[in-house]
């Protein structure tokens, strides 16, 4: 079965501190991977995904994340986080179409809170 | 920025009553999605959309769910006879054809009384 796993229900950084927000996955074949954002009383905004190629992908805001196959990991990381980056964050995984994907069906993962301090 | 809007953002109901949430995807988009998301739990998928059909649908999305787009650019939510446990952030989502990402709404908070 599918499934992604945020092991931090939070993570506190300081401002200026780098950051990483932990996600792995587990999903039939090639997996296509995202990282979206939530502020309070918000939708989720995208912030990036990996489909293939590069494994480390860039995305809005100076975020980043990292695709590690043997570890079945899909990092968010920032060098520098922000007080304005302080929101919730979730891992989404789709499998591909060749593995029994869909056009839909995002599997999410709990979400982790990210707190930034002045 | 194209977004996708979603109204109301808030509705109360009493069980048993039907409910209808709306969203206006981007205009271009070809695949329309709803997602739910339970107070402190994670985003479930409900429904996925194509062509004017359901393409997937999860064990959530059961009779008392439907889905249409009535007139080209909206795309309802439709809950037939609401239960105390259908309270949730109802998030519409819509995809273009050749993305892989879908764009999220601003959620519709309901609450069954």
């Amino acid at each position: 079965a599918q499934s992604v796993a945020q092991p931090e229900d939070q993570v506190n950084v300081a401002e200026g501190n780098p950051l990483t927000v932990k996600c792995t996955y587990s999903v039939s074949g090639n997996p296509y991977l995202f990282w979206y954002v939530q502020y309070p009383n918000r939708g989720l905004q995208f912030l990036l995904k990996y489909i293939t190629g590069d494994n480390l992908v860039k995305g809005s805001y100076g975020f980043e994340a990292e695709f590690n196959k043997s570890q079945t990991s899909f990092h968010l990381k920032k060098p520098s986080a922000l007080v304005s980056d302080s929101a919730l964050y979730f891992c989404a995984v789709r499998a591909s179409l060749n593995y029994g994907g869909s056009q839909g069906n995002l599997i999410f993962g709990k979400g982790t809170k990210l707190s930034v301090k002045p | 920025e194209p977004e996708v809007t979603q109204t109301p953002s808030h509705q109360v109901t009493q069980m048993g009553q039907e409910v209808i949430l709306r969203c206006v995807p981007i205009s271009n988009h070809l695949y329309f999605y709803w997602y739910r998301q339970i107070l402190g739990q994670k985003v479930e998928f409900l429904v996925s959309f194509y062509n004017n059909e359901i393409s997937e649908k999860s064990e959530i999305f059961d009779d008392q769910f439907s889905v249409e787009r009535p007139d080209g650019s909206n795309f309802t939510l439709k809950i037939r006879s609401t239960k105390l446990e259908d309270s949730a952030m109802y998030f519409c989502a819509s995809k273009g054809g050749a993305s892989y990402e879908q764009y999220f709404g601003p959620g519709t908070r309901l609450t069954v009384t």
